[in-house]
């Protein structure tokens, strides 16, 4: 099965409003990585984020390895935060590459 | 800073025909990658390579060749493009294989048709 599950598929955000996206995965891992698409754009690296939390500007990355699950927080969002966002486990051990969840697309709700 | 550029930026192949996509890094990254984004679909490792001269193949390489015979590029062939085949190739590279982040280029848009 796949063992990277990203939730929700896509997300209608009006500005302001605060939004949480999800990760859960099935197998052991060294880090989650968390990536922004713009549309039609290049993948830009968010978070590198093996345990805890990390902040960045308006965004907070969580990653709970018991609970085999990492989210991406947004908070106050802003128009200019549409595109998707990639979340992406790197497995242990040597010369494993990254295995990407299906990604979560940001809509804004225009007034 | 590095930079990550990927030729052609767009590509208009026919069914069957051989096409070649490129990729440059000038980070001394030892790993580099190719990934292919479908819709709705996330990405898909097709290959990666660790080093110089080194291949590996990903979870979605059959119907690719890939050559890295100098460390800073890394190209992938599809060996026979299918008719109204659609997607984002996308290249990226890190130090190394673990343990570090991966830096993307702006992806080659493929169009057969």
């Amino acid at each position: 099965g796949q063992q990277v599950q990203q939730s929700p598929a896509s997300l209608v955000l009006q500005e302001g409003e605060n939004a949480e996206l999800q990760c859960n995965f099935s197998t052991s891992l060294n880090s989650m990585q968390w990536f922004y698409q713009r549309p039609g754009g290049s993948l830009v690296s968010l978070f590198y984020n093996p345990s805890g939390t990390k902040h960045s500007g308006r965004l907070t990355s969580t990653t709970v390895i018991k609970e085999r699950r990492s989210s991406l927080h947004i908070s106050s969002s802003q128009t200019t935060d549409s595109g998707t966002y990639l979340c992406a486990l790197e497995p242990p051990g040597f010369a494993s590459a990254l295995t990407f969840g299906s990604g979560t697309k940001v809509i804004p709700c225009l007034p | 800073g590095g930079i990550i550029t990927q030729t052609p930026k767009f590509l208009i192949g026919q069914e069957g025909q051989k096409l070649t996509l490129k990729c440059q890094q000038n980070f001394n990254h030892d790993t580099m990658y190719w990934y292919r984004q479908d819709s709705g679909k996330g990405l898909r490792l097709i290959y990666y390579s660790i080093t110089e001269n080194d291949l590996q193949k990903g979870d979605l390489s059959e119907g690719y060749d890939a050559s890295r015979e100098k460390k800073s590029s890394f190209s992938l062939t599809v060996t026979s493009a299918q008719k109204n085949e659609m997607a984002v190739f996308l290249c990226a590279s890190s130090p190394t294989i673990n343990q570090d982040t991966q830096y993307f280029g702006p992806g080659t848009r493929l169009l057969v048709l």
